[in-house]
C-alpha cells in the first residue's frame, strides 16, 4: 500500500514569508508526528497527533509554527514569518496506534528560507 | 532532559570490515529503536528492542540493548555500500512520555 507522502518535496521561500508543508499518513493510523532535522541537530519532535486527544505542542520552537490535521487523516503545518533559521527538513510520520509503534516516515520536505 | 549520544558521528570504511556503533544514555528506556536514513529519504526502522540484554540479528546487522537498557549498539559484519546511510537510535521513555528521544546519528560510508 501507499507509504507516508509529503509536499511539495522542496520548498525556497524568502524570509517573511508563510509556507504550509502537507502530510498524507498511512490510511487508517491514528498517530501522527511532525519532527524538523537540521545538520547536527538530528531530529528534534514538533507536534504529535494521537486520534480526536488534543495535541502535543510541546515541540513547535514558537509560535510561528502550527498544524491541524483535518478529518484524522492530512495534516499541515504551517510556519508564518518565516526565518532563515527555519531551513530544515521537515519529516512526517505515521503510525498504527501510538509512539512506542514503528512510525513510517515520509520523504521530507526540503525547507529553504532565504 | 533525556539524551541519547551516538558514536562515532561518523564512519568510513571498506567493503568488508566489520563495524559497531552505539548509542548511549543515563536515562532507562522502555524500547529503543534502530532506523536507516538514506539521503532524501525519510527514516526507516530497522529494530525494535525491548529486553534489557536482548540480542536482534537481521542478515548481518546485529543489535544488542544493555542489561539496564540504557545503551544499545549495532554491529555490522562485512559491510557493504547498501549498507551506507545514517543509523538513527530512538529510546521509548519508560514515563508516560508520548515522544521518541532521537540520537544525531552516526553517518557510515561503506566504499567499495
Amino acid at each position: 500500500g501507499a507509504g507516508v507522502s509529503q509536499s511539495p518535496s522542496n520548498k525556497v521561500t524568502e524570509k517573511g514569508k508563510d509556507v504550509e508543508l502537507r502530510c498524507d499518513p498511512i490510511s487508517g493510523h491514528t498517530a501522527l508526528y511532525w519532527y524538523r532535522q537540521s545538520l547536527g541537530q538530528g531530529l528534534e519532535f514538533l507536534i504529535y497527533f494521537q486520534g480526536n486527544s488534543a495535541p502535543d505542542k510541546s515541540g513547535l520552537p514558537s509560535d510561528r509554527f502550527s498544524a491541524e490535521r483535518t478529518g484524522g487523516s492530512v495534516s499541515t503545518l504551517t510556519i508564518q514569518r518565516t526565518q532563515q533559521e527555519d531551513s530544515a527538513v521537515y519529516l512526517c510520520a505515521s503510525s498504527l496506534r501510538g509512539f512506542q509503534e514503528t512510525q513510517y516516515f515520509g520523504p521530507g520536505t526540503r525547507l529553504l528560507v532565504l | 532532559t533525556q539524551l541519547l549520544e551516538q558514536s562515532p558521528q561518523f564512519l568510513s570504511i571498506q567493503e568488508g570490515e566489520n563495524l559497531t556503533v552505539y548509542c548511549n544514555s543515563s536515562s532507562v528506556f522502555s524500547s529503543l529503536q534502530w532506523y536507516r536514513q538514506e539521503p532524501g529519504e525519510g527514516p526507516v526502522l530497522l529494530v525494535t528492542v525491548v529486553t534489557g540484554g536482548e540480542v536482534k540479528k537481521l542478515k548481518r546487522l546485529t543489535f544488542q540493548f544493555g542489561d539496564a537498557r540504557k545503551d544499545s549498539s549495532l554491529h555490522i559484519t562485512a559491510a557493504q555500500p547498501g549498507d551506507t546511510g545514517l543509523y538513527l537510535c530512538a529510546g521509548a521513555s519508560a514515563g508516560n512520555n508520548r515522544k521518541l528521544i532521537w540520537g544525531l546519528g552516526t553517518s557510515l560510508a561503506v566504499n567499495p
